[in-house]
């Protein structure tokens, strides 16, 4: 079965304390890895896709990477306002739909 | 672009009533997906829209529940004899084809 598995579930860092997230996957044919940030009570914003092993893709302080399979959020020097759920979700061959991790909720604290 | 819009955002209704919810997509984007969330859960899958053609069901999509989206512009989702367990967030999202899909900010459905 496609699965998508998120780590850490909850994270706590520091102002300026870098980190990264991890998003594990396990399907039959990866088509594209999506990143999607989520504030509280809103939609999942989009991020980033990832289409093969190796890419790269950078965005203020986010950078996503890709393996075979894994896929990285790299948060570098994180501030306050970085706080929020990143949800990690892969689109599949033979089928249109997203299918979503469970997130990890990151907290910034000054 | 004004975003996906849905409506109404939060709809408190007793065990037993039928709900719908609405989706008005980014204009141009021809394909329209529903999303179910609850607290903690990425989101699941429900359905999604090409047009007005319904293309793909989940499994999670019992009999109670209908999509529709005539002439492939808005969208509605009904829930009809809702259940406790049908608590959560309604998201709608919608793309030009297989483009990164954009979300609204979904309707919180609560069922006493």
């Amino acid at each position: 079965e496609d699965q998508v598995t998120q780590s850490p579930e909850a994270l706590r860092l520091q102002e300026g304390e870098s980190s990264s997230l991890n998003c594990s996957y396990t399907v039959s044919g990866l088509r594209g890895l999506f990143w999607y940030r989520q504030d509280p009570g809103k939609g999942p914003e989009f991020l980033f896709t990832l289409y093969s092993a190796g890419e790269e893709k950078e965005k203020e302080r986010l950078k996503a990477t890709l393996t075979k399979k894994e896929s990285f959020l790299h948060i570098t020097a994180p501030k306050p306002e970085d706080s929020a759920t990143y949800l990690c979700a892969v689109h599949i061959y033979n089928t249109d739909k997203l299918i979503f991790g469970t997130g990890t909720r990151l907290q910034v604290f000054p | 672009d004004t975003g996906v819009s849905q409506d109404p955002r939060h709809k408190i209704t007793k065990r037993g009533q039928n709900v719908t919810f609405r989706c008005d997509p980014i204009s141009e984007h021809n394909r329209l997906y529903w999303y179910r969330q609850t607290l903690g859960q990425g989101p699941e899958f429900l359905t999604y829209f090409q047009n007005e053609a319904q293309l793909e069901k989940s499994r999670l999509l019992s009999d109670r529940f209908s999509a529709e989206r005539p002439k492939g512009s808005f969208s509605t989702l009904e829930i009809q004899r809702t259940e406790q367990g049908d608590s959560a967030m309604y998201l709608c999202a919608s793309s030009l084809d297989r483009a990164p899909l954009h979300f609204g900010n979904g309707t919180r459905l609560t069922v006493t």
